[in-house]
């Protein structure tokens, strides 16, 4: 069974910095490009990043570009998202999702609070 | 960079059929995307792949009453039989050289 779950939301300061991860199980996770894709409270989704399977490639968001970085580390079968100079804006619920050409599986998401 | 537009809400009674539209903007007409299903409170679940030929992928679990069709920049979702669980927000998704985008979503509401 393909199971997502991330980690490491929090409520953060403006201007602070979080860093997300996600344990990939059920699945050979370096056969396959990784996303993360947020959800504002009572928003539509929205994609913020992705990555290939090697780590090689990658693309963001205009929104989250220069702040915000993808990585795996396919040894541990994991996915990270470093959040750096949040904004109120980047308060959402953080799903990481399986897939880069269409998502086929989703994670339960981590919330990230920007809040003073 | 592709565009896709659905609208913002539809309704349909229980026990009858509804077709969901997403568009591709132009000049991405021929993209592949995917459709997925958010019920109240629930992660995304993905529901299919749909390819511009009108030929569709579906996710494991996903029932028969879901299928997939095309026409030119359109891509449809089809759910028959509505049954109250069916009540949920709709999204496309599609995909491009390191970026993907979704639909505004569409927030079905079954009478």
């Amino acid at each position: 069974e393909v199971q997502l779950v991330e980690s490491g939301g929090g409520v953060v300061r403006p201007g602070g910095s979080l860093r997300l991860s996600c344990a990939a199980s059920g699945f050979t996770f370096d056969d396959y490009g990784m996303s993360w894709v947020r959800q504002a409270p009572g928003k539509g989704l929205e994609w913020v990043s992705g990555i290939n399977w090697n780590g090689g490639s990658t693309g963001y968001a205009d929104s989250v570009k220069g702040r915000f970085t993808i990585s795996r580390d396919n040894a541990k079968n994991s996915l990270y998202l470093q959040m750096n100079s949040l904004r109120a804006e980047d308060t959402a619920l953080y799903h990481c999702a399986r897939g880069t050409t269409g998502v086929d599986y989703w994670g339960q998401g981590t919330l990230v609070t920007v809040s003073s | 960079q592709p565009v896709l537009t659905q609208s913002s809400s539809a309704s349909a009674s229980l026990g009858s059929s509804v077709k969901l539209t997403c568009t591709l903007s132009s000049g991405h007409s021929s993209y592949i995307i995917a459709w997925h299903q958010q019920q109240p409170g629930k992660a995304p679940r993905y529901l299919m792949k749909l390819e511009g030929s009108g030929s569709y992928n579906k996710g494991s679990g996903v029932p028969d009453r879901f299928s997939g069709s095309s026409s030119g920049a359109d891509r449809y979702l089809t759910i028959s039989n509505l049954q109250s669980e069916d009540e949920a927000d709709y999204y496309c998704e599609t995909w491009d050289s390191n970026t993907q985008v979704f639909g505004g979503g569409t927030k079905l509401t079954v009478l």
